[in-house]
């Protein structure tokens, strides 16, 4: 079975700085890879997802991940943050073996100091 | 709006009553599914339908809960005899379909279930 862990619970950091969030998964053969974010009360918005290929993935608002097959890690990266990028980052992970169904990790709560 | 829309946004029910939660996917897909998030959790996956199928409720709890999407309208999540512990909030999303891809999946706002 397909499993996804983010260490990280919570992440505090300055606006301007830069922002990585880990995410290590676990499965058998090459999974398909998603982060999400999740505003307060709101639904979950796809930032970026990796399938296949080039191992740098670009999403949207500035964020990129990068697959290490070797580490089983599929981590979020931003250079600078902007305050409005204070939320809930979610990654997941889903397999056509498992059916469409995707399993997310625990998520990391993102603080921006001004 | 061509979003995923669920509604409603907010519904309180008392232990005991019956709570109908809905979705409409996004237009053109044909794909939903089902999730919970309790309070600071991740989303939980409860079941995956297509139009008049149920294609893995592997998620969903044995009893009391149960899903459709029929052929006309949208897909409804019931569930029977609330408790307290049914608290949550419950995501819908929608995908395409593309067999033996796992499509990115679009969500809703959900649902905010409380329990009184």
């Amino acid at each position: 079975a397909q499993s996804v862990t983010q260490p990280d619970i919570h992440i505090t950091v300055s606006e301007g700085a830069s922002l990585e969030l880990r995410c290590n998964y676990s499965y058998g053969a090459t999974p398909y890879l998603f982060w999400y974010v999740q505003s307060p009360g709101q639904g979950l918005q796809l930032l970026l997802k990796y399938f296949s290929g080039d191992t740098l993935v670009q999403g949207i608002k500035g964020f990129e991940a990068e697959f290490k097959r070797s580490q089983s890690s599929f981590n979020l990266r931003k250079p600078s943050v902007h305050w409005s990028d204070a939320a809930e980052y979610f990654c997941a992970v889903g397999a056509p073996a498992a059916g469409n169904k995707l399993t997310f990790g625990g998520g990391t709560r993102v603080l921006v100091k001004p | 709006n061509a979003g995923v829309m669920q509604n409603p946004r907010h519904l309180v029910r008392r232990r005991g009553q019956e709570a109908r939660l809905r979705c409409s996917p996004m237009k053109g897909h044909s794909h939903v599914y089902w999730y919970r998030q309790l309070p600071e959790e991740g989303l939980k996956f409860m079941v995956y339908l297509q139009k008049e199928n149920i294609i893995d409720e592997s998620g969903m709890p044995k009893e009391r809960f149960s899903a459709e999407f029929p052929k006309e309208g949208p897909s409804i999540l019931r569930i029977q005899q609330v408790v307290r512990g049914d608290s949550a909030a419950y995501f819908c999303a929608s995908s395409l379909d593309r067999q033996g891809i796992v499509q990115p999946q679009h969500f809703g706002d959900g649902t905010r279930l409380s329990i009184l």
